[in-house]
């Protein structure tokens, strides 16, 4: 069955580094992968969307890649900020379908 | 521009009870989707509507949970009896063209069953 997943503990890096966050995936062939925020009692919002013939996508401090021949992508996060603290989720959408399949969120808090 | 609505916001009830949820999608948004999230795990698609008109329904437990979305812009979403495993948050989420465009999420409901 389709299976995606990010890093289940909680990352903590300190201010100013850069964060990195994985997704990994089987049995699936997405042609497109999001990567959403998440703060406590929020609803996801989205940051970036990035296609299966892109290599990488960068959006400020945001850098998404998307590898799929090892079926992960990364996201960093450069100088990264207390304010970046969230949970940060992928979500997977293949081609000729509306839906996308979410993993379960990685945790990213940065130390002051 | 506002964004996706839902209310209420918070939901407490006995199980075998009923209870609806409420989203008003983004003004123009043809897409809508219901999703359920369960503490520490990642939303789960329940439904998902294209106007008013049903796209996906495949993971939505239809002996007990329904949706409408009538004239193509408000939905709701019932659950009737709730079980206990239940207890989730209910989110709600629209975009403009299904598939590649991105989602447009609510605050969510958070229903607990007890």
């Amino acid at each position: 069955s389709q299976k995606i997943e990010q890093n289940s503990e909680a990352l903590n890096i300190q201010e100013g580094k850069t964060a990195t966050l994985t997704c990994n995936y089987t049995n699936y062939s997405p042609a497109y992968l999001q990567w959403y925020r998440q703060d406590p009692g929020r609803g996801p919002v989205f940051l970036l969307l990035i296609r299966e013939n892109e290599k990488e996508k960068r959006k400020e401090r945001l850098k998404v890649t998307f590898d799929t021949t090892l079926k992960q992508s990364l996201f960093h996060i450069t100088a990264s900020q207390p304010a970046d603290s969230a949970t940060y989720l992928c979500a997977l959408g293949a081609s000729g379908t509306y839906k996308y399949i979410f993993g379960t969120g990685t945790r990213l808090k940065v130390l002051a | 521009e506002a964004g996706v609505a839902q209310s209420p916001r918070y939901k407490i009830i006995e199980k075998r009870q009923s209870v609806a949820f409420w989203c008003n999608p983004i003004s123009g948004h043809a897409t809508l989707y219901w999703y359920q999230q369960i503490l520490g795990q990642g939303p789960k698609l329940l439904i998902q509507f294209q106007n008013n008109g049903v796209v996906d329904d495949s993971q939505l437990p239809k002996d007990r949970f329904s949706a409408e979305r009538l004239k193509g812009v408000d939905s709701t979403l019932k659950i009737q009896p709730a079980k206990l495993e239940d207890s989730a948050v209910y989110l709600c989420a629209s975009s403009p063209i299904a598939n590649t465009d991105t989602q447009y999420f609510g605050p969510g409901t958070r229903l607990t069953v007890l």
